[in-house]
């Protein structure tokens, strides 16, 4: 079973920073996505992968296969990127994903 | 526009009462899933289905049920045997390609007095 671990667990920044977000597992994916959650609690899909690098407006996200790690970057952070963002890997097929704990992210102006 | 509805957002049950939380889709996805929110811990799957008349447990499955006789529905009931049922429930929906993105329900927030 994937083990899926996310740091930081919270992050509090000034608005303009640069802002990063870690995540890593221990078992081979065929894909990984990173997920915002705000506090009414739907869950967005903001990215999924599965090598590389992708690039949303300000965010980016990236993977490392080899190391099993990827991280999602936000430049110029603002206020209402505050949110829970979430790591989450798929095995192949459909049974579902693992997810990581979060990161509770709170951008002050 | 295609998505997923949950019903309903907010749901407040009597100890020891059934709940059966809605879950509709109209994506013509295959598969469906439900998950349960704890605060602190990561999203864990209860339940999934592939296939229409078909499911299989997840990793905390032991007092819910599902059923899936529509390709578009996955109601989940929460019965009086879960010990701990007050938490958050979402619903999620992909197709069942390998690397397949996934869809996911604004969720339903339980509370059990």
């Amino acid at each position: 079973k994937n083990e899926v671990e996310q740091s930081p667990q919270n992050l509090t920044a000034q608005e303009g920073e640069f802002i990063t977000i870690n995540c890593s597992y221990s078992v081979g994916i065929s894909a990984l996505h990173w997920l915002q959650q705000h506090p009414g609690g739907g869950i967005v899909s903001l990215f999924m992968l599965s090598s590389g690098k992708k690039k949303h407006g300000r965010l980016i996200a990236t993977i490392n296969i080899q190391e099993k790690h990827s991280s999602l970057h936000i430049t110029a952070s603002h206020p209402r990127d505050s949110a829970v963002y979430i790591c989450a890997v798929s095995g192949g097929g459909a049974d579902g994903l693992t997810f990581g704990k979060g990161t509770h992210l709170i951008i002050q102006p | 526009d295609g998505g997923i509805t949950q019903s309903p957002k907010y749901l407040f049950r009597k100890e020891g009462q059934n709940v059966t939380l809605s879950c509709e889709q109209n994506l013509n996805h295959d598969a469906m899933y439900w998950y349960r929110q704890d605060p602190g811990q990561g999203l864990r799957l209860i339940y999934y289905s592939q296939i229409v008349n078909d499911f299989q447990k997840g990793d905390i499955a032991e007092g819910y049920s599902v059923s899936r006789e529509k390709k578009e529905s996955f109601p989940l009931t929460v019965t009086s045997a879960q010990k701990n049922p007050t938490a958050f429930y979402l619903c999620a929906s992909s197709t069942t390609r390998e690397g397949s993105g996934y869809t996911f329900g604004s969720g339903t927030r339980l509370t059990v007095v």
